[in-house]
């Protein structure tokens, strides 16, 4: 499932501070997680990915935190950087699927 | 890397045309897929292909059809452009594994007019 809405989500936040993107996943059978960036004129760009046996990975600057309980995920970007805006997806998939449902995505604008 | 690489970034087609969208990847990728995005929809499936001359209809294929001859090449046709059909087309390709994920193309903008 996805989080689907007729409105894009815009998050802004100043250079320098922490971000937070979340994103609310329907099927709870789903155990493979992956974070996408994707920057204006550009196809997304894989940033960080999680299994359902985990509840959190880090990778350089960059969180993902998974509550299966309510199904929610989130991106927790440290020291945002003008570099980082871009719209952010979620993708979700079911174990040897292999094929991803992607949440509508979330618009980060930096500011400088 | 891996590169996509869909042949054209902008195209301008009349109703009623037919229009070919090619993507082509480099590392032998079994998995290809063309999704669509529309803003605050997000990605939708059209179509996918696990093998060469292998398709399957993702969530929204009305309007569409696919082409997989070759191993690297994926090809998405639109019989006949309508209005309703312009939209940012990506194609993706994995190697299969699911802890792979997709790499991207950078889009091809289609506008129908």
């Amino acid at each position: 499932g996805e989080s689907v809405g007729l409105h894009l989500p815009t998050l802004s936040v100043q250079e320098g501070d922490n971000s937070i993107i979340n994103c609310a996943y329907s099927n709870s059978a789903s155990d493979y997680f992956i974070w996408y960036k994707q920057e204006s004129g550009k196809g997304p760009q894989f940033i960080i990915d999680i299994r359902s046996n985990m509840d959190k990975r880090q990778g350089q600057r960059v969180t993902v935190l998974l509550n299966k309980t309510v199904k929610h995920l989130s991106l927790q970007i440290a020291a945002t950087q003008p570099g980082d805006s871009a719209v952010y997806f979620c993708a979700e998939t079911l174990y040897n699927f292999n094929k991803f449902y992607f949440g509508s995505g979330t618009k980060l604008n930096v500011k400088p | 890397d891996v590169k996509v690489t869909q042949s054209s970034r902008y195209l301008v087609k009349r109703t009623g045309e037919k229009v070919f969208l090619e993507c082509v990847q480099d590392m032998d990728h079994e998995n290809m897929f063309w999704y669509r995005q529309d803003p605050g929809l997000g990605l939708r499936l059209i179509y996918f292909s696990y093998d060469v001359k292998m398709k399957e209809k993702g969530d929204i294929p009305e309007g569409y059809s696919v082409s997989r001859e070759k191993k690297e090449r994926f090809s998405l046709i639109l019989e006949s452009a309508s209005t309703n059909q312009t939209s940012m087309y990506l194609c993706a390709s994995s190697p299969g594994l699911q802890e792979d994920g997709y790499t991207f193309g950078s889009g091809t903008r289609l506008t129908v007019v």
